[in-house]
């Protein structure tokens, strides 16, 4: 079955220090990835995409690596700061009819 | 535009009534997404809509789970009758782009529902 895995549930940093976030996947051949951002009660904003024919991509200090040989996408915060502190999500497309499906995501916690 | 606008914000509802769920799409984008989101399963996608049709109601856990788009501006989300295991965030999403383009979604708040 095709799954997408977020390396870990809770991610805590130190402000100032870079944060990197993994998504892996498997039974996937997807066109393209997305990563969302998601504050305590609202929904998820999207913040990027890449295409499969993008090694990386980035959006200020936002970084995003697509590696679709080893299955996975790299997400990079630089320079962090506490208002980072939120959960990522990364979202795949499935199959022809083009489902977003997401992973369930990393909660980032960035300390002052 | 005000976004994807859901309502209610919050729903605190008896095991075996009917709940119903509501969305307004960002004018003009022609996809439309439910989701629900929970602790143990994150985000799950229940159903989509492409110009008001449905496309893809695999993600509808049962029968109890039925949506409707009467037009390009409401979709409903209703549970009849309601389980204490459908306590969850629902989502609505809208979209403009076909999917297969790289379309992004748009996410209202979402609607906390409590089955007791």
């Amino acid at each position: 079955s095709q799954k997408i895995e977020q390396n870990s549930e809770a991610l805590n940093i130190q402000e100032g220090k870079t944060a990197t976030l993994t998504c892996n996947y498997t039974n996937y051949s997807p066109a393209y990835l997305q990563w969302y951002r998601q504050d305590p009660g609202r929904g998820p904003v999207f913040l990027l995409l890449i295409r499969e024919n993008e090694k990386e991509k980035r959006k200020e200090r936002l970084k995003v690596t697509f590696d679709t040989t080893l299955k996975q996408s790299l997400f990079h915060i630089t320079a962090s700061q506490p208002a980072d502190s939120a959960t990522y999500l990364c979202a795949l497309v499935r199959g022809s009819q083009g489902n977003l499906i997401f992973g369930k995501g990393t909660k980032l916690s960035v300390k002052p | 535009d005000a976004g994807v606008i859901q309502s209610p914000r919050h729903e605190v509802t008896e095991m075996g009534q009917e709940v119903t769920l509501r969305c307004k799409p960002i004018s003009g984008h022609d996809y439309l997404f439910w989701y629900r989101q929970t602790m143990m399963r994150g985000l799950e996608l229940l159903i989509y809509f492409n110009n008001n049709v449905p496309i893809d109601d695999s993600g509808m856990p049962e029968d109890r789970f039925s949506a409707k788009m009467p037009n390009a501006s409401f979709s409903t989300l209703k549970i009849q009758p309601s389980e204490p295991r459908d306590s969850a965030v629902y989502f609505c999403a809208s979209s403009l782009q076909d999917r297969g383009l790289g379309g992004k979604l748009f996410f209202g708040s979402g609607t906390q529902l409590s089955v007791l």
